[in-house]
């Protein structure tokens, strides 16, 4: 089954509205969770690094003010797109970590299709 | 300089036959892991196989293989009898160090499409 979620699965908003994506670990606390960009035929950018109970840690050329990350609990963390606009539309999607005694395995979540009209 | 290259934009593979996707790394961090996704049409990250940068035999999942050439610094997946279900974008990518908190880097990505 699933272990990572996230909602919506889909999101369509006008030009200056802010949307807020969640991210939900269902299967293990994750004390750092990875959110991505992916816009079309293009690779996964990493975004930002959310860190429970701190400051996200954003990639070089991702405003923080504009994407706004909080993981205020092990199993939950939430990306807002402040004041979105046309060129934010893209795939966002987050990640979890996982590792076993000799394996590691990153989780994706099912993704989040943005948007702005 | 890019850390994660996949040469093979696209490829196409006859159904049943197998296939390698290339993919090299550049890292001078002697921790790292190496892993495969596959992206279907629908966009979910699907984790195909892991590579330990320590581990001493290359990784095996069902029909996926990771043929792991440390001094080459490649980690190619092979795909054995390959399936229509196959075709989607495949994606390697690495990461550095062993703390929990280290980024994961992604290659370009190769799209394959398996023909029946």
């Amino acid at each position: 089954g699933a272990v990572v979620s996230q909602h919506p699965s889909w999101v369509i908003c006008k030009s200056g509205t802010s949307v807020k994506i969640e991210c939900r670990s269902l299967d293990f606390q994750a004390t750092t969770m990875f959110w991505y960009r992916q816009f079309p035929k293009q690779s996964l950018m990493l975004m930002a690094t959310s860190n429970e109970g701190s400051k996200a840690t954003y990639e070089q050329g991702v405003e923080k003010d504009k994407f706004l990350i909080n993981h205020a609990s092990l199993t939950l963390s939430t990306l807002t797109v402040t004041s979105a606009h046309p060129e934010d539309s893209s795939f966002y999607i987050c990640s979890q970590e996982k590792r076993g005694n000799r394996q590691e395995t990153q989780y994706f979540g099912p993704g989040t299709r943005l948007l702005v009209l | 300089a890019q850390k994660i290259t996949q040469t093979q934009p696209g490829m196409f593979v006859q159904e049943k036959e197998a296939v390698t996707l290339d993919c090299t790394y550049d890292t001078s961090d002697p921790s790292y892991g190496l892993f495969w996704y596959k992206q279907p049409s629908s966009g979910e990250m699907i984790f195909l196989i892991y590579q330990g940068s320590y581990d001493q035999q290359n990784a095996t999942e069902g029909r996926y293989s990771l043929n792991f050439q440390k001094a080459r610094k490649s980690a190619n997946l092979v795909i054995s009898a390959s399936q229509l279900g196959d075709s989607a974008m495949y994606f390697c990518a690495m990461r550095e160090g062993i703390d929990s908190a280290s980024k994961i880097i992604f290659g370009s990505g190769t799209r394959l499409s398996i023909r029946p």
